[in-house]
């Protein structure tokens, strides 16, 4: 079945620093690459998404990058700070199923 | 305001007593999904629906049933709670389930069955 490995589980990095979460995907109909963050007791929430006909989306520092090819897509975060502390879900639904598929999460830690 | 809603947010019950968490959004949104949010396990889809009385299985649909009769509720039942159903509950919604977009996501259930 359809499945959307997601890495590292834990990311812990210092402030103004880079991070980078990496997701791969199964099923090659995935069309819509979207991230959500989640911070601690509240829902999740979009944060960026891509479709497959671009390679690369930015929204200041965040940017999502995707390798078709490869079936794996990753989230960029620059410059950290300590409100990017959260946990972070990609998610690959395959087109024509209309299920949603998500990830397992990474917890990111932005230290001081 | 544009929302998804749930209730209750907190609800601690025991083995085998039947109980639904209702969600429900006022954006005039085509798809509406349950998912429960264990600790490694991420968030995993339990139904789905794509529109009023059109719903469908997810990837953990065992012990849970659902119904769409109006567009805008879409509960989640529990027939017979187990302690395994111990969980967050989320339910989410989409303008549409073609193509899927933008999930927006209640505030959630915390559920605890003993």
């Amino acid at each position: 079945g359809e499945n959307v490995e997601q890495h590292p589980s834990t990311l812990s990095v210092q402030e103004g620093d880079s991070a980078v979460i990496k997701c791969t995907y199964s099923d090659s109909a995935s069309n819509y690459f979207p991230w959500y963050k989640q911070e601690l007791g509240k829902r999740p929430q979009l944060i960026i998404d891509i479709r497959s006909n671009v390679g690369e989306k930015k929204d200041q520092r965040i940017a999502v990058t995707l390798n078709k090819t490869a079936k794996h897509f990753s989230l960029h975060i620059t410059e950290t700070q300590p409100e990017d502390s959260a946990v972070y879900f990609c998610a690959a639904p395959p087109e024509g199923t209309y299920k949603y598929i998500f990830g397992t999460g990474t917890r990111l830690k932005v230290l001081a | 305001e544009a929302q998804v809603t749930q209730n209750p947010r907190y609800l601690i019950t025991v083995t085998g007593k039947k109980l639904t968490v209702t969600c429900s959004q006022n954006m005039n949104h085509e798809y509406m999904s349950w998912y429960r949010q264990d600790p490694g396990l991420g968030l995993r889809q339990i139904y789905y629906s794509m529109n009023v009385e059109v719903t469908d299985k997810g990837d953990v649909p065992e012990g849970y049933k659902v119904s769409r009769k109006e567009k805008r509720n879409f509960p989640l039942i529990l027939e017979s709670p187990s302690p395994n159903q111990t969980s967050l509950y989320f339910c989410a919604s989409s303008l549409s389930g073609d193509p899927l977009g933008e999930q927006y996501f209640g505030p959630g259930t915390r559920l605890t069955v003993t």
